[in-house]
């Protein structure tokens, strides 16, 4: 069974721009989520959609947004870029929006010159 | 303010002895808890959770046990292998109104390193 994919796995853009990545959940998996790594601040939610909603989300300003389509993929889209939006950019899906596993992708490496 | 504290950045454990990682939560409102291991350049990979009405859950080498009086959380792991090697993270999440889950809250990891 194939597991989450995000792509690209690396990028380097610079401040000002918007970058969108994007996360194909597990085969049957509905809930996909974001989350940001830094060395300082560790992992942080950014959110979660559900068939195509935004269920909740995290403690980020509006430049961070996000998107799920009917088959469950998603993107994730960050405008006018920061230095401190370099980051991991993880995408995690699970079955359902509930209390059960979430599995991660191996990431999106974000650098902002 | 940090809801989550895995307060040990780093543990060494001898191969085939017993790793012990532990968490603290401040959150009240949690109800679910899983542990993850990261390898770098990976993203981190599931190993077991407990939810909040059980206080003991066992998958294989590793069990974790939660003492929701302490808001402590423990991961266990016999016998240490030197695959173990990695960094762990401890999260937790609470049930939102409409019976769906909040985003999980991480710990900042602690790095288990296993000596032959």
């Amino acid at each position: 069974k194939a597991g989450v994919t995000q792509t690209p796995r690396y990028l380097i853009k610079t401040r000002g721009q918007q970058v969108t990545l994007s996360c194909s959940p597990i085969s049957g998996h509905r809930s996909v989520s974001w989350y940001q790594q830094t060395p300082g601040q560790g992992l942080q939610f950014l959110f979660e959609y559900f068939s195509e909603t935004q269920r909740n989300k995290g403690n980020f300003p509006g430049r961070f947004s996000g998107r799920q389509f009917s088959n469950s993929r998603s993107e994730m889209n960050v405008s006018t870029l920061e230095l401190g939006d370099s980051a991991l950019y993880l995408c995690a899906s699970s079955p359902v929006s509930g209390n059960q596993p979430q599995h991660f992708g191996d990431g999106t490496r974000l650098s902002i010159l | 303010d940090q809801q989550v504290k895995q307060n040990s950045p780093s543990l060494s454990v001898q191969e085939g002895r017993i790793s012990i990682l532990n968490c603290d939560y401040t959150n009240s409102m949690f109800d679910y808890f899983l542990w993850y291991k990261k390898y770098p350049a990976e993203g981190p990979t599931f190993l077991i959770s407990i939810s909040s009405i059980k206080d003991k859950n066992e998958d294989g080498r590793f069990t974790v046990f939660l003492n929701k009086s302490a808001k402590h959380l423990s991961l266990h792991i016999v016998p240490s292998q030197p695959g173990d090697s990695a960094v762990y993270f401890c999260a937790a999440r609470g049930t939102l109104g409409d019976g769906g889950a909040d985003g999980l809250t991480f710990g900042k990891g602690t790095h288990l390193i296993i000596q032959p």
